[in-house]
């Protein structure tokens, strides 16, 4: 099984900053890398596919990046409605699919 | 609009069964894989099944393989699971999830609680 590793578990920052989230996965995803936000009581949104391409309607101060087994999620400056959990999740080993434990990415 | 409309949880005892459907509407649901994710409470997500859109090719996590079964009725734009010798550990929001051209989740159901407890 392949494994994610977020860090840090629990990001503060204030609205307006730049927030960097990070994904290890214990071998090689290649570039199969997704993110999800997710906000109380709702399901996940698809941010980011394939490690930097942005989903449909997702705005473009959200950035992925990386390849192999270290990734990052970065949101250029952040807006109040960004705060919530952050998960990354592999394809490689499709379909067994493995998220990461996530990021609470809370206001500061 | 693209739909997924869980439905079926509740509370169930140890060792109990339970059965959940997702029902699709807003795309042709029978050219689509689809798949269980589950999430226990204030946890991350966890990849439970997959089925293909012709019902012939089946996954499922090792943590239920043997207990549940996945199923899909294409006529009824219907997705399942049958979920059966329920544990504590399989206290979760149960959520239907459809793969993008990308294989990535690119909707969601809004996802139904499923509490085993004695």
């Amino acid at each position: 099984e392949i494994v994610l590793t977020q860090s840090p578990a629990t990001l503060s920052l204030s609205p307006g900053e730049r927030a960097t989230l990070s994904c290890r996965a214990s071998q090689s995803v290649s570039s199969y890398l997704a993110w999800y936000q997710q906000k109380p009581g709702q399901a996940p949104r698809l941010l980011i596919y394939d490690a930097s391409n942005r989903a449909t309607g997702i705005p473009a101060r959200f950035s992925g990046s990386g390849s192999g087994t270290d990734f990052t999620l970065t949101i250029s400056s952040l807006e109040p409605e960004d705060f919530a959990v952050y998960y990354c999740q592999q394809r490689s080993n499709w379909p067994r699919y493995t998220f990461g434990q996530g990021t609470k990415l809370e206001i500061k | 609009e693209v739909q997924l409309v869980e439905s079926g949880g509740g509370l169930v005892q140890p060792g109990g069964s339970l059965r959940l459907s997702c029902a699709a509407s807003g795309f042709t649901f029978s050219s689509y894989s689809m798949n269980w994710v589950r999430q226990a409470p204030g946890k991350g997500l966890e990849w439970v099944s997959y089925i293909s859109s012709s019902s012939s090719t089946i996954y499922y996590a090792d943590s239920v393989k043997g207990r549940f079964t996945i199923s899909r009725d294409n006529a009824k734009n219907s997705l399942y699971l049958q979920m059966n010798s329920l544990r504590d550990e399989d206290t979760a929001v149960y959520y239907c999830a459809r793969p993008g051209g990308e294989d990535y989740f690119d909707y969601w159901g809004q996802g139904t609680l499923v509490t085993v407890s004695s």
